[in-house]
């Protein structure tokens, strides 16, 4: 079992609507990740924080926006998303920033109708 | 420009038989390669981390090795539930960032 937490599994939503994703982790961790990662592709960077605070944007679009509540949590608001947007969204997160390694929820699978 | 290539994109081994994967890289600012193994529908799940040359790493049947150049997973006597994608990512640091470039990965599948 993984032990950084993603919910919900599985989100199906128009295009119009508001939804948030939410990733925990209890390891201590203080660096916490967004992935997004299309079928057959890797995993592509969208966020990093770092203690709680956003350390690097990848140009993600507005659309997409993060949010860290403390050092276990993690979320990402999602608003007048594109049909390209559906993808599995991973949570990651490692001890701290630099060459350790990150560990991986199962994530979200997003479907944008 | 930055840039990890892992071979072959697919592999299909019968149960046994012993082969390596490949991951080559021209990242600038190298501060350490990973492998992971990603099953469908879930995440990916770390195995190893190398930050040397020479350095071997070892987990049942796999064995991670890392020249300058380029990473090898050993798989010795593979069985079926082995079989997956394996991720190679590198973390490169610049002057503005650190991330992962993750490579395009090799699908593995082991036939009993």
């Amino acid at each position: 079992d993984t032990e950084v937490t993603q919910t919900p599994k599985h989100l199906v939503m128009g295009m119009t609507n508001k939804k948030s994703l939410k990733c925990e982790q209890h390891m201590g961790h203080r660096a916490m990740y967004w992935y997004k990662q299309k079928a057959k592709k890797p995993p592509e960077l969208m966020f990093v924080y770092s203690y709680e605070k956003l350390s690097i944007n990848e140009s993600v679009p507005s659309r997409f926006s993060p949010e860290c509540p403390n050092s276990s949590l993690l979320n990402l608001h999602l608003h007048a998303l594109q049909p390209e947007d559906s993808a599995l969204y991973l949570c990651a997160s490692s001890q701290d920033r630099g060459q350790r390694p990150q560990h991986f929820g199962d994530g979200t699978r997003l479907s944008i109708l | 420009e930055d840039q990890v290539t892992q071979s072959p994109e697919a592999l299909r081994l019968q149960e046994g038989e012993s082969s390596s994967l490949n991951c080559s890289y021209t990242v600038s600012g190298l501060r350490g390669l990973f492998w992971y193994r990603q099953d469908p529908g879930k995440g990916p799940e770390f195995l190893f981390t190398l930050y040397s040359a020479g350095e071997e790493k070892e987990k049942e049947r796999l064995k991670a090795t890392l020249t300058k150049k380029e990473s090898f997973l050993h798989i010795t006597a593979p069985k079926p539930e082995d079989s997956a994608t394996y991720l190679c990512a590198v973390h490169r640091v610049s002057y503005n960032t650190d991330k992962l470039i993750f490579g395009t990965g090799t699908r593995l599948q082991v036939f009993p």
